[in-house]
């Protein structure tokens, strides 16, 4: 089983478009993340979300929503999207105790807009 | 605030050693280690907590100095599935260390 699966994988679309994508973690992980990695690979927090609380907001545009319908599901909802949000979307959980902050990432979506 | 790592890149041939750092201008609560191959999702390799210790991993091994704010990492006898970029990611100490900082990351490639 995944531990924490991303759908979709690739996703290409328009500038303008509005476009989701969904994460869910079956480790029973209580904080899951949004990171992205631009094109120089440099990985960036956006969101973190802890029991479905927002906890992290880093400086996002509001295009960027983050949703978390119960702690297993992180989703991310782009609205009016821009040639510069085009990059690898990774979602990743973490468990409390001495296992806080150990990331398991998921496989990624790549994001194109043109 | 970013951790700094050096060398961004290192290309070794199978068997040589390798050390990656990472630095950060912020007193530390931890540092991570996570490893990229290209196409994949990092994967964790250690944590080290302050206090100095020093935590291994097969031929990787890594090591915090507190004192300095840096850490560390060794890779020794390199392997060919050593190859990937190497990322620290930062938490720092006292009130919001719940949020890992990743470093541009160190490119490692290993040759026959």
């Amino acid at each position: 089983d995944t531990a924490v699966s991303q759908t979709p994988k690739y996703l290409v679309t328009q500038m303008g478009n509005d476009k989701s994508i969904k994460c869910e973690q079956n480790l029973g992980h209580d904080t899951m993340y949004w990171y992205k990695q631009d094109s120089k690979k440099f990985l960036k927090i956006m969101f973190s979300y802890n029991n479905k609380e927002l906890i992290i907001n880093e400086t996002v545009p509001n295009r960027f929503s983050p949703k978390s319908p119960d702690k297993a599901h992180l989703n991310l909802h782009i609205n009016s999207l821009e040639l510069g949000d085009s990059a690898v979307y990774f979602c990743a959980s973490s468990g409390s105790g001495q296992g806080f902050l150990l990331l398991h990432f998921g496989n990624g979506t790549r994001l194109t807009v043109t | 605030q970013q951790p700094v790592q050096s060398p961004q890149a290192v290309i070794l041939r199978e068997g040589e050693d390798a050390v990656i750092n990472c630095s950060s201008s912020k007193a530390l609560y931890s540092v991570h280690w996570y490893r990229q191959k290209h196409g994949e999702a990092p994967v964790f390799l250690m944590i080290l907590l302050k206090g100095g210790e020093q935590k291994g991993h097969e031929k990787i091994s890594a090591s915090f100095n507190e004192k300095k704010q840096q850490s560390s990492l060794y890779l020794t006898a390199s392997q060919l599935s050593y190859s990937g970029t190497y990322f620290c990611g930062t938490a720092l100490s006292g009130g919001s260390n719940y949020k890992l900082t990743f470093g541009k990351g160190t490119l490692l490639t290993v040759n026959p």
